[in-house]
C-alpha cells in the first residue's frame, strides 16, 4: 500500500529564506508526482507535475526534484515571501487513476 | 478558462439528510475525480468518472455515489449523512487519467 509522508509538518521562516520541503513515498512504482498549494479553507492549486521519467521541474521560484528509486521528492522555494504562506501537499499517482496525498507541510513566512 | 468550478461553496445539513455536490471540469477535460479532505489531513480519493462511468473507487461506503453527464460535469451524492461526513469535498479534473490534475475550490459540508 502506497504511503506518502511529508516533513516537516510545519515550518515558520523569515522572508527571504530559501526553503526545502520533503516528500517521501513507500512504493517507487509511480507514474507521476504532483505538488500543490492550499490556502486555508480553499481548494488545491497545482504547482508542478513531475513525470516518473523526469528528474526535476521548475516554475519561477519553485523547483521540484524526483528520485524515484529512493522514494523522495523535494520542493525548493527560493527567496520566500509572505505570500508563499500556505500548506504544501505532494501527491503520487501509480498506474491507476487516483492521487495519494501526504498530510502536507504548513508554511508560514513572516516579514 | 474558468477552471474547475464547484457548487455550492458551503453547505449545512442535518444528520440523516442527503446532499448533492456539483462539479464542472476545466474546459477540454474528460475525467473527474472526487476527494474528501478532513481538517488537517490530505485529501482522500472517493471515486473517479470517465466517459460517464465510475472507473475506480476508494474506500468509501455505498452512501457515496456519483454521476457524470455527457458534458463531463459531475455530481457527488451522499445519503444518510453522518457527523463524520463533515469535510471539504474537492473535485479534480484532468484530460485522461494520468495527466495533471486541476482542483476546484471545494465545497465545505457541515453536518449537524
Amino acid at each position: 500500500k502506497q504511503e506518502v509522508t511529508q516533513i516537516p509538518a510545519a515550518l515558520s521562516v523569515p522572508e527571504g529564506e530559501n526553503l526545502v520541503l520533503n516528500c517521501s513515498f513507500t512504493d517507487s512504482a509511480i507514474y507521476n508526482l504532483q505538488w500543490f498549494r492550499q490556502d486555508p479553507g480553499k481548494g488545491l492549486t497545482s504547482l508542478l507535475l513531475i513525470q516518473s521519467s523526469q528528474r526535476e521541474q521548475t516554475s519561477g521560484r519553485l523547483n521540484a526534484s524526483l528520485d524515484k528509486s529512493s522514494g523522495r521528492s523535494t520542493l525548493y522555494i527560493a527567496a520566500s515571501q509572505p505570500g508563499d504562506s500556505a500548506t504544501y501537499l505532494c501527491a503520487v499517482r501509480r498506474n491507476t487513476d487516483k492521487l495519494i496525498f501526504g498530510t502536507g507541510t504548513r508554511l508560514q513566512v513572516f516579514p | 478558462d474558468a477552471g474547475v468550478t464547484q457548487s455550492p461553496t458551503h453547505l449545512i445539513k442535518t444528520r440523516g439528510q442527503q446532499v448533492t455536490l456539483r462539479c464542472s471540469p476545466k474546459s477540454g477535460h474528460d475525467t473527474v475525480s472526487w476527494y474528501q479532505q478532513a481538517l488537517g489531513q490530505g485529501p482522500q480519493f472517493i471515486f473517479q468518472y470517465y466517459e460517464e462511468e465510475e472507473r475506480q473507487r476508494g474506500n468509501f461506503p455505498d452512501r457515496f455515489s456519483g454521476h457524470q453527464f455527457p458534458n463531463y460535469s459531475s455530481e457527488l451524492n451522499v445519503n444518510a449523512l453522518l457527523l463524520g461526513d463533515s469535510a471539504l469535498y474537492l473535485c479534480a479534473s484532468s484530460l485522461e487519467q494520468y495527466t495533471e490534475a486541476f482542483f476546484g475550490q471545494g465545497t465545505r459540508l457541515t453536518v449537524v
